[in-house]
């Protein structure tokens, strides 16, 4: 089953910040996040694993809450740099779902000057 | 680092018509998967691979058909094109399984309508 992204969209004025929700109804082995430019492959931002550990990509960094099943993505100080679409991925810990990544149907984010 | 390389980079079909999209990768990555991306709905996996010789359906696999003949190389194809296969495919590569914790490498993409 497809993680719920929120929220869809959000626009920032630079220097701002941003906070990128990811809900799983299924319990998760680890979450990957993405980002997207428009007319571009996804890249690969990060990884999360179980153990609530934080991670961090330049001013970019994400938790894992196992428990509530969820992940978010915190953008600070945001950059024109950080415009694109994010998704995160959520692998499966059990079951039929177990390794399975389903991804989010992502967050469109827009830096403006 | 040419990393995962598709081609064409657009294409229009008629309905009925069939194609193959090319994907091949140069980081010697066993598993390899292939992505549709439909507007608003994230990415769907259609079918995926974890070595020469070993494919295995994905969520949205009708329609569409696999081989993987080499560790490099991880074509799609279409038989009897419809309109509801318009849309954005991503062909991606990683070194080991999500529970090694191994991250996707997309290619650029392949932008498919059928009229």
């Amino acid at each position: 089953q497809q993680p719920v992204q929120s929220p869809q969209a959000v626009i920032l004025r630079e220097g701002e910040d941003a906070v990128i929700n990811c809900s799983s109804s299924k319990a998760l082995y680890s979450v990957h996040w993405y980002r997207q430019k428009h007319g571009e492959a996804p890249v690969f931002l990060m990884i999360l694993l179980k153990g609530g550990e934080q991670k961090g990509h330049e001013k970019i960094s994400a938790s894992f809450n196992e428990k509530k099943q969820q992940s978010s993505l915190y953008l600070t100080a945001s950059q024109l740099s950080y415009s694109g679409t994010y998704f995160c991925g959520s692998v499966g810990a059990g079951g039929t779902s177990y390794g399975k990544l389903t991804f989010g149907q992502g967050t469109i984010l827009t830096v403006h000057p | 680092n040419a990393g995962v390389t598709q081609t064409p980079k657009f294409r229009i079909l008629k309905i009925g018509q069939s194609m193959t999209l090319q994907c091949t990768q140069d980081m010697n990555h066993n598993y390899m998967y292939w992505y549709r991306q439909d507007p608003g709905m994230g990415l769907k996996l259609i079918y995926y691979s974890v070595g020469a010789g070993i494919t295995d359906k994905g969520e949205v696999p009708n329609g569409y058909n696999v081989s993987r003949s080499t560790t490099e190389d991880f074509p799609l194809r279409l038989e009897l094109a419809a309109p509801s296969q318009t849309s954005v495919y991503f062909c991606a590569s990683a070194r080991g399984t999500t529970t090694d914790n191994s991250p996707l490498h997309f290619g650029n993409g392949t932008r498919l309508t059928v009229t």
